[in-house]
C-alpha cells in the first residue's frame, strides 16, 4: 500500500508570512499532485509533477517534486487569507493510474 | 461548462438504514469517481468507472457497498446497511480519460453523511 505523509497537520500564520508543507512517501509515483479544498466543496487541483526535480509556480505558490520522484513540496510567499483551505497532496501510481491521498495540510492565514 | 453535480448535499440516517448517492459527472467525460472523505483524512477512492464498466473496486466494502452507472453517465452509490463509520463526506469525481497519462479529475461538492 503506498501511504504519503503530509506535514504539518495544521499550520496557522499571519497574512504576508511565507510557509512550506511538505509531502512524503516511501514509494515511487509517476506523478504527484496538488490540490486545495474549502469547506463543503470538492478538492480543486492547483498543478502536477511528473518529472524528478521539477519545479512549478503558481503566481505565489512553489512546488517541487523530489529527485526520486517519492516526495514533493509546497512553498506559499506572502501568504493571504485566500490561500486559507486543506491541501491536499496526491501521488499517481499503478496499472490505473490510482490517486492515493495524504491527510492534507489546514492552513489558516490570519489578516 | 457544468461541473460535476452530486446530490444530496446532507443526509442524516440512523444506523442500519440505507442511503443512496448521485453523481452527474461533467458531460463527455469517460471516468468517473466515487471517494469517501472521513473528517481529517484525505480522499479514499471507493470505485472507478471507465465508461460503465468498473475499473477498480479494490476499497469498497462490498458487503454494504454497491455502485453503478448505468450508461455510462450518472451513477448512483448506495449503502446497506449503514454503519456508524460510515459517516463522512463522498465525494464523486470524473475525468475524460483515464487509460494512459495524467489526467485532471474534477470533484463535486460531496454529500456529507452522518449516521447517528
Amino acid at each position: 500500500t503506498q501511504l504519503l505523509e503530509q506535514s504539518p497537520q495544521f499550520l496557522s500564520i499571519q497574512e504576508g508570512e511565507n510557509l512550506t508543507v511538505y509531502c512524503n512517501s516511501s514509494s515511487v509515483f509517476s506523478s504527484l499532485q496538488w490540490y486545495r479544498q474549502e469547506p463543503g466543496e470538492g478538492p480543486v487541483l492547483l498543478v502536477t509533477v511528473v518529472t524528478g526535480g521539477e519545479v512549478k509556480k503558481l503566481k505565489r505558490l512553489t512546488f517541487q517534486f523530489g529527485d526520486a520522484r517519492k516526495d514533493s513540496s509546497l512553498h506559499i510567499t506572502a501568504a493571504q487569507p485566500g490561500d486559507t483551505g486543506l491541501y491536499l497532496c496526491a501521488g499517481e501510481g499503478g496499472s490505473n493510474y490510482k490517486l492515493t491521498f495524504g491527510k492534507g495540510t489546514l492552513l489558516t492565514v490570519n489578516p | 461548462e457544468a461541473g460535476v453535480a452530486q446530490s444530496p448535499r446532507y443526509k442524516i440516517i440512523e444506523k442500519r438504514q440505507s442511503v443512496a448517492f448521485w453523481c452527474n459527472p461533467i458531460s463527455g467525460h469517460a471516468t468517473l469517481y466515487w471517494y469517501q472523505q472521513i473528517l481529517g483524512q484525505g480522499p479514499k477512492l471507493l470505485i472507478q468507472f471507465q465508461n460503465n464498466g468498473v475499473v477498480d473496486d479494490s476499497q469498497l466494502p462490498k458487503d454494504r457497498f454497491s455502485a453503478e452507472r448505468l450508461k455510462g453517465v450518472d451513477s448512483t452509490l448506495k449503502i446497506q446497511p449503514a454503519k456508524l463509520e460510515d459517516s463522512a463526506v463522498y465525494l464523486c469525481a470524473s475525468s475524460r480519460m483515464r487509460l494512459a497519462g495524467t489526467d485532471t479529475q474534477y470533484f463535486g461538492p460531496g454529500t456529507r453523511l452522518t449516521v447517528l
